[in-house]
């Protein structure tokens, strides 16, 4: 079976410009979920999906930050513009859908390293 | 904000000895999960446990919960250097929406052959 995929794996940028991250999800996975992770840190939520809906977006700083997953499968998490502190690992995860219970095992992808110089 | 506090925050063992990590969390959960992460990679889920669960065992893996308390310590038995790893609780809160997880600081792993 194929795992969470995500790219770029890397991505060096100067502030105040843009980038944007890709993650496709576990085939029939309904729920996905967008992570931040700063370096000795653990995950932090930034957005979670179920299909092409918003469940959680709490975390997410919208003023820079944006997501989308317009047909419910893929999905692209963009920072524009990009600050200093914005340096960190993207992770995107997957998981069945959240009407299935609560008790749900999360399954991530490699992540994205994002450098702000 | 993060939830879960686990303790120590770095590890270093001999390999064939026992690793232990605890993870504190502030709120009632519904259950607890253990993942690790190997350097530069993703976290891998290895096991959950039910806030009605005490204990559990997978492979050289033990987890136990205490509600009342609200800690949790994870062992590791027969630490190989493949476990070389960090360590994270990550906990699903009674009053989060959906399958939310709310993951603590990670305790780091190195075992030493």
């Amino acid at each position: 079976e194929a795992g969470v995929a995500q790219s770029p794996r890397y991505k060096i940028i100067e502030k105040r410009q843009s980038v944007a991250f890709w993650c496709n999800p576990i085939s029939g996975h309904a729920t996905l979920y967008w992570y931040q992770q700063i370096l000795g840190q653990g995950p932090k939520l930034l957005i979670q999906f179920q299909n092409n809906g918003v469940v959680d977006d709490s975390q997410l700083p919208k003023d820079r930050f944006s997501a989308e997953r317009l047909k419910g499968v893929d999905s692209t998490l963009k920072i524009q513009p990009a600050k200093l502190e914005d340096s960190a690992v993207y992770l995107c995860a997957s998981s069945l859908s959240i009407a299935y219970g609560l008790y749900n095992e999360q399954f991530f992808g490699p992540g994205t390293r994002l450098t702000v110089l | 904000s993060q939830q879960g506090e686990e303790d120590p925050q770095a590890l270093s063992i001999q390999e064939g000895e026992n690793a232990t990590m605890n993870c504190s969390y502030k709120t009632s959960i519904n259950n607890l999960q253990w993942y690790r992460q190997n350097s530069g990679r993703g976290l891998v889920h290895l096991i959950l446990i039910r806030s009605n669960e005490r204990e559990k065992h997978s492979g050289r893996l033990r987890v136990t919960l205490d509600t009342s308390k609200k800690s949790s310590s994870l062992l590791i038995t027969a630490s190989r250097a493949a476990d070389t790893a960090s360590y994270f609780c990550a906990t699903h809160d009674n009053k989060a929406a959906g399958n939310k997880l709310t993951f603590g600081g990670g305790t780091r792993v190195l075992v030493k052959p």
